[in-house]
């Protein structure tokens, strides 16, 4: 089975300041990993995923994600943040052999302020 | 075009009453998806339907829950005397294929209250 940590529930930043928010992950088999938003009153969206190649992927709002295998990690970042960006983020993952079923973690409100 | 809607926006009801929430998917969509978000849990998937397969019901939580997906589009999850426990908010999602390589598109969500 797998699971999903997301150890910090709030994340309060100033605008323009650098943020990551961690991910861990637990799985005895190979993984796909997601991270989505949900905007104030919105619905979930995906930001960026991992499913193979580059271990660094990148969304079109200056998101970014790196696959650290060794650490079981998927942590997001941005260096620098809009007021725009705050939201609840979802680390999520599947496993190789069931990929209908996504797996989320427990979120982090990313809160900026000016 | 239109995205995945869900209705009602928002449902109170009395503990032991059954409630039904409806997901429409996106048009076209053969896999949808059931989940229930509660405060401090996370998502939690509930159930999966892939075209006229049998659905995964593996994370139905009790027996108090069942969901049916009508001519292979809408979808309507119930849930039988319902419990303070089971308020949350029930989030649909579709996507093309049912693969993980076809992203899951989520609906508004139901905010349930049971009081």
């Amino acid at each position: 089975a797998q699971s999903v940590t997301q150890l910090d529930s709030q994340v309060p930043v100033f605008e323009e300041a650098p943020v990551e928010l961690r991910c861990n992950y637990s799985s005895s088999v190979s993984v796909y990993l997601f991270w989505y938003v949900q905007y104030p009153n919105q619905g979930l969206q995906l930001l960026l995923k991992y499913l193979s190649g580059s271990t660094l992927v990148e969304s079109i709002n200056g998101f970014e994600a790196e696959f650290n295998k060794s650490q079981t990690s998927f942590h997001l970042r941005k260096p620098s943040v809009h007021i725009s960006d705050t939201a609840e983020y979802f680390c999520a993952v599947s496993a190789l052999y069931n990929t209908d079923k996504l797996i989320f973690g427990t979120g982090t409100r990313l809160q900026v302020f000016p | 075009g239109a995205g995945v809607s869900q209705s009602p926006s928002n449902k109170v009801t009395e503990k032991g009453k059954d409630v039904e929430l409806r997901c429409d998917p996106i048009s076209g969509h053969t896999a949808l998806y059931w989940y229930r978000q509660s405060l401090g849990q996370g998502l939690e998937f509930l159930i999966y339907f892939q075209g006229n397969s049998a659905p995964d019901k593996s994370g139905l939580p009790s027996d108090r829950f069942s969901a049916e997906r009508t001519g292979g589009s809408v979808s309507t999850l119930t849930i039988q005397r319902t419990q303070q426990e089971d308020s949350a908010v029930y989030l649909c999602a579709s996507s093309e294929e049912g693969t993980i390589y076809n992203e899951q598109f989520f609906g508004p969500g139901t905010r349930l209250t049971v009081l």
